[in-house]
């Protein structure tokens, strides 16, 4: 399976600043997905991001408020944007390394307090 | 579309008790089915995964799940709790085919007492 390296681990923003989540693989993968955890919620996917196309985002998830970058197959960002402290929440990414079969990769996520 | 219901948000067992979480699923073809454990200020860990085959599934730390399509059901058990075992525990779909999309349930909490 893959390892995925995530950074911040946590932050705290102040309101109006954004915040840019970086997500390393050590392997190649085809799709890479940014998902949501409000506090005491489940996951919500926020969008699936592929290798050279525009991030395909989820109902209620706009560009502008979260544009996410995948320059190549080990590599993605989130950007949080205009932060309110909404936003307050943990932010997960996600792979698929072999197909759905063999299951998703999560990493540890970042903790993000806006303020 | 795919969509997970677990039923109670919290279940509470006392340490060598036996553990149950329950999930349904809905789904418009055949399904992956997954449970994963959140345990505090981490992310998440697959603890096993219905694909194909054998309905009843192994995971790691002794948990196992049995697939039932008759009644759209992938409950997680383990016969005896341990105080280690107190986490967040999530049921998942995705679909066999096509855009492969991780549908989450709203999770339950286990807590493990003495």
């Amino acid at each position: 399976s893959a390892v995925i390296s995530q950074k911040p681990s946590r932050d705290i923003c102040q309101r109006g600043t954004s915040l840019t989540i970086q997500c390393q693989v050590d392997s190649q993968v085809t799709m890479m997905f940014w998902y949501r955890q409000q506090p005491g919620q489940s996951l919500t996917l926020i969008a699936t991001a592929n290798q050279g196309s525009e991030a395909t985002y989820e109902s209620g998830f706009v560009i502008d408020k979260f544009p996410i970058s995948r320059p190549n197959l080990t590599f993605s960002t989130l950007t949080v944007s205009n932060m309110s402290p909404e936003d307050s929440s943990i932010y997960l990414c996600s792979v698929l390394p072999g197909g759905a079969n063999y299951g998703y990769t999560f990493g540890s996520g970042t903790r993000l307090t806006v303020v | 579309a795919q969509s997970v219901t677990q039923l109670g948000s919290h279940v509470s067992v006392s340490e060598g008790a036996l553990v149950l979480l329950r999930c349904n699923y809905s789904s418009s073809v055949p399904p992956y089915l997954f449970w994963y454990v959140q345990y505090p200020n981490q992310g998440l860990q697959l603890l096993l995964k219905y694909t194909t085959g054998a309905t009843l599934v192994k995971g790691i730390n002794g948990f196992e799940a049995e697939f039932k399509k008759s009644e759209t059901s992938f409950h997680l058990t383990k016969p005896s709790a341990h105080m280690s075992d107190a986490a967040e525990y999530f049921c998942a779909v995705s679909a066999l085919t096509g855009f492969q999309k991780l549908v989450f349930g709203t999770g339950t909490r286990l807590l493990v007492s003495p």
